[in-house]
């Protein structure tokens, strides 16, 4: 069975900080990658995903990640933070070729501090 | 274009009561997620369908809940009965398609406290 491990529970940041949460998958074929943000108070939405192709993924509101097949890890990165990226972060998997069920990373949340 | 639709967004129930959550995809989704989100944890596949076919219902626990999605649209999950456990949110999510690779959009999630 697949499973995504986000080693940072908790992180605090100040305006301008760089970001790189990380996610690290377990499973021996090919997957698809997301990375999901809830912000407070709102759903779910999709932030970026990776398929196949160029490994360095961008995404909404200036996030990018990269996908490192060897490493078994997709991390999300931004370099530059702003308040309104306060949210919780999601990583998450699809086993390629079969259905579309998600497998969640237990989620980082972020606080971006003025 | 409007999200995916859920009700009740909160619900506060006694132990062995039952609950049921609706949830109303976009518009010409064919397939239909529940997910279960416990605090402190990422959501967990509970039921997946297809139209109105259930495609994975691994994790779903079926002494206690059920799943109906009644003519490829709108779906209903019920929990009968409720256990302290069950506390957690539901989230209903759908895609346009079933493959791996399809975006799924996910409704505003129905809290259920379990006393």
């Amino acid at each position: 069975a697949q499973s995504v491990s986000q080693h940072n529970h908790h992180v605090i940041l100040s305006e301008a900080a760089s970001l790189e949460l990380g996610c690290n998958y377990s499973y021996g074929g090919t997957v698809n990658l997301f990375w999901y943000v809830q912000y407070p108070g709102q759903h779910l939405q999709l932030l970026l995903k990776y398929f196949s192709g160029d490994p360095l993924v961008k995404g909404i509101k200036g996030f990018e990640a990269e996908f490192i097949k060897s490493k078994f890890s997709f991390n999300l990165r931004k370099p530059s933070v702003q308040w309104s990226d306060t949210a919780e972060y999601f990583c998450a998997v699809t086993n390629a070729g079969g259905g579309n069920k998600l497998t969640f990373g237990t989620g980082t949340q972020l606080k971006v501090e003025l | 274009e409007a999200g995916v639709a859920q009700s009740p967004r909160y619900k506060i129930i006694e132990k062995r009561q039952s609950v049921a959550f609706w949830c109303n995809p976009i518009s010409g989704h064919a397939t239909l997620y529940w997910y279960q989100q416990i605090l402190g944890q990422g959501p967990k596949l509970l039921i997946q369908f297809q139209n109105n076919g259930v495609v994975d219902d691994s994790q779903l626990p079926k002494d206690r809940f059920s799943a109906e999605r009644l003519k490829g649209v709108d779906s209903t999950l019920k929990i009968q009965p409720a256990k302290l456990e069950d506390s957690a949110v539901y989230l209903c999510a759908s895609s346009g398609r079933e493959g791996s690779t399809d975006t799924q959009y996910f409704g505003p999630g129905t809290r259920l406290t379990v006393l």
